[in-house]
């Protein structure tokens, strides 16, 4: 799996757009960006994963570079509850029982 | 949320004692992973299971062992417990669907300690 960098913390004033950024510069041609976030004392939460700029859903939208060497998540209205270590990981999808590698990930903090 | 249920929540124990953490999930799916989590370590995969009865290792698995007899559950032992095993234990699943595995989702943990 690619190796990614993420910054350790962002803060960001509830109601405003949260973009986490991700550094993945030797991502190859069939790997994805998976996104997921853990929030204190819970389970990883599993976000959204894409290829190109082609996915989306209701919690947030990935934005993936040109050349694929880097992606941004982005929160488009943070709200207190999406406080949490936010995780992006570069993997194969097709891979079974493989363990999803968690970096240190980037600490949100949405306040009022 | 994907239905994961995992048990107990929350267990304190002596070492040398054995101890088992139960995942139960309700979406069939046909993969389940353990893994634990330590500060400085992230989340490590112990083992994982592939279906009814097949299961194998993963980066952490010494001191720990699986067994998985219906689709739904997926147990994990700890023969004789030691300190070092004191962690968060996460279940998860994944589904294999349009030719593709899914992602996997996670349990909410148990919290055990080992005294």
């Amino acid at each position: 799996d690619a190796k990614t960098t993420q910054p350790p913390s962002m803060d960001c004033a509830e109601g405003r757009a949260a973009n986490l950024p991700c550094n993945h510069s030797t991502i190859s041609g069939n790997e994805y960006v998976y996104w997921y976030r853990q929030i204190h004392s819970q389970g990883p939460q599993y976000i959204i994963h894409g290829l190109k700029n082609n996915e989306t859903n209701e919690m947030a939208s990935p934005i993936i570079t040109e050349d694929r060497k880097s992606s941004t998540l982005i929160l488009p209205h943070a709200t207190l509850r999406d406080t949490a270590v936010y995780y992006c990981i570069v993997r194969v999808v097709h891979q079974a029982g493989t363990a999803l590698i968690f970096g240190k990930g980037t600490t949100l903090s949405v306040s009022s | 949320d994907a239905g994961i249920t995992q048990s107990p929540r929350h267990k304190v124990t002596e070492t040398g004692t054995p101890v088992t953490l139960r995942c139960h999930q309700t979406e069939n799916h046909r993969y389940m992973y353990w893994y634990r989590q330590d500060p400085g370590h992230g989340l490590r995969l112990i083992h994982y299971s592939y279906g009814v009865k097949d299961t194998d290792k993963g980066e952490v698995s010494d001191g720990y062992s699986v067994s998985r007899s219906k689709t739904e559950d997926f147990l994990l032992t700890l023969e004789s417990a030691t300190s070092s095993q004191t962690s968060v234990y996460f279940c998860a699943i994944s589904a294999f669907r349009d030719r593709e595995h899914q992602p996997q989702h996670f349990g909410d943990g148990t919290r055990l300690s080992i005294l």
